[in-house]
């Protein structure tokens, strides 16, 4: 069990670039969910996966933002024409449906628009 | 009203004391409860996980849940340096997880 990956751990990005995130659940986890967090908030919630289907999508969530797992698998998360608020950092977080359903995080993505 | 709130703090202990941590919460539907810990820059942690009331022990941390109250609590007894990070309180209900804004907690040598 490797845990959650996510890369790049940083990534700084100049105001309107696109820029993409990759996640990579613990292996046998079927539910993929990322998450959004600013400095002194808790995890905000973007979208979640179950196996290839996103299930749910934070009504929040501006229409430059884009996620796909497209085989149920690994997970990206794109952010077209980056704005100076779109800096946070990035969570992604994965668990098996049917047992405690614990979430595990990974280490994030710092996102730095200038 | 956020679903799960937390005094964001900070609190600051000496080394050996017994912190208290607390949340409450308004959705009568909680059913799971979960406290992680979050380094300056890294992902949350998951460090306890209960379901309905009740209190769970593990090592030095001990999670109590009350829901007839909506009060979620994490004790820490003889804090150390090394407990310094921010914890958050979650709550759980279908599919979805819901997170209080953080405690920021340092502990004294």
């Amino acid at each position: 069990d490797t845990g959650v990956s996510q890369n790049p751990r940083h990534k700084i990005t100049k105001r309107g670039q696109n820029v993409t995130f990759r996640c990579d659940p613990i292996s046998e986890h079927n539910r993929l969910y990322w998450y959004r967090q600013t400095l002194g908030q808790g995890p905000e919630f973007l979208t979640y996966f179950q196996n290839e289907a996103q299930l749910e999508k934070s009504r929040l969530l501006s229409d430059r933002f884009s996620a796909e797992r497209p085989k149920g698998s690994f997970s990206t998360l794109e952010i077209q024409r980056t704005e100076q608020g779109d800096s946070a950092m990035y969570l992604c977080a994965s668990t098996r449906t049917g047992t405690d359903e614990k979430l595990f995080f990974g280490s994030g993505t710092q996102l730095s628009v200038l | 009203q956020k679903e799960v709130e937390q005094d964001p703090g900070p609190l600051s202990v000496p080394e050996g004391a017994i912190v208290s941590l607390n949340c409450t919460y308004s959705n009568s539907a909680f059913q799971y409860f979960m406290w992680y810990r979050q380094y300056s820059r890294k992902g949350p942690e998951l460090l306890m996980y209960t379901y309905s009331s009740g209190n769970k022990e593990d090592g030095r941390f001990t999670a109590q849940v009350d829901k007839s109250s909506k009060y979620i609590s994490l004790f820490i007894r003889d804090s150390q340096p090394s407990d310094s990070a921010t914890y958050l309180c979650a709550a759980k209900t279908g599919n979805q997880f819901y997170f209080g804004t953080g405690t920021s907690l340092t502990v004294i040598p």
